[in-house]
């Protein structure tokens, strides 16, 4: 297997547009974390799912963030609009079970709002 | 929800020394540990974990150590080289992480 995958690697929007961001889980993963890292805040959780349901969204910073799992091996998360303050490094994690196992990560987005 | 503080934020020693880094947690209910080993421009990795029901577990130069009755958990990296210098996060059961350690070793 290839890993989690994200898409894109890098990302460079004007404020105020609309950025999805993409995630791609190992085969056979039963959870998906979605994660925000940045120099203040660290690496943060916004929301996780398992078997494709929500399960924790409160991580969710506002309500212009979004994210959904259309199927069992594909994720994205959405911010519309964008703003500055939401440039980070967004990454995708993914795991065999919900808790207490290794979670894999992906080699992460680079979000820049201008 | 669990909360994870970790301990230093920064780590600086010299290449063959010893590096430790520290995490407490609030959720007594917890019962998985793992560390994570960011390096730059990659996501962050597990290079070992521990489950309650032991209280240390050894893989080469690395050790983790629990103490459930205080809440807080330890890595230890031994014969410190400088490919280990990266950033280093604890977590808990819920996969929320600590804020976070940049290790440098110096040769």
């Amino acid at each position: 297997d290839a890993g989690v995958i994200q898409s894109p690697r890098h990302e460079v929007t004007e404020m105020g547009q609309e950025v999805t961001l993409r995630c791609k889980l190992i085969s056979g993963h039963n959870s998906l974390f979605w994660y925000r890292q940045t120099m203040m805040r660290g690496l943060e959780l916004l929301i996780y799912f398992n078997n494709n349901v929500p399960i924790d969204d409160s991580g969710m910073p506002e309500d212009r963030f979004s994210a959904k799992m259309p199927n069992a091996s594909f994720s994205t998360l959405k911010i519309q609009p964008s703003e500055p303050r939401d440039s980070a490094v967004y990454f995708c994690a993914s795991s065999l079970v919900l808790s207490n196992t290794e979670a894999f990560f992906g080699q992460g987005t680079r979000l820049t709002v201008v | 929800g669990e909360n994870v503080e970790q301990h230093p934020s920064t780590l600086s020693v010299q290449e063959g020394d010893s590096a430790v880094i520290k995490c407490t947690y609030s959720d007594s209910a917890s019962n998985y540990f793992p560390w994570y080993k960011q390096e730059l421009g990659k996501g962050p990795q597990l290079i070992i974990d521990i489950r309650s029901n032991v209280g240390e577990k050894k893989d080469q130069r690395i050790a983790v150590t629990l103490n459930k009755t205080a809440k807080h958990f330890s890595l230890h990296i031994t014969e410190t080289q400088p490919e280990d210098s990266a950033v280093y996060f604890c977590a808990a059961s819920n996969m929320r992480f600590g804020a976070g350690t940049r290790l440098t070793v110096k040769p």
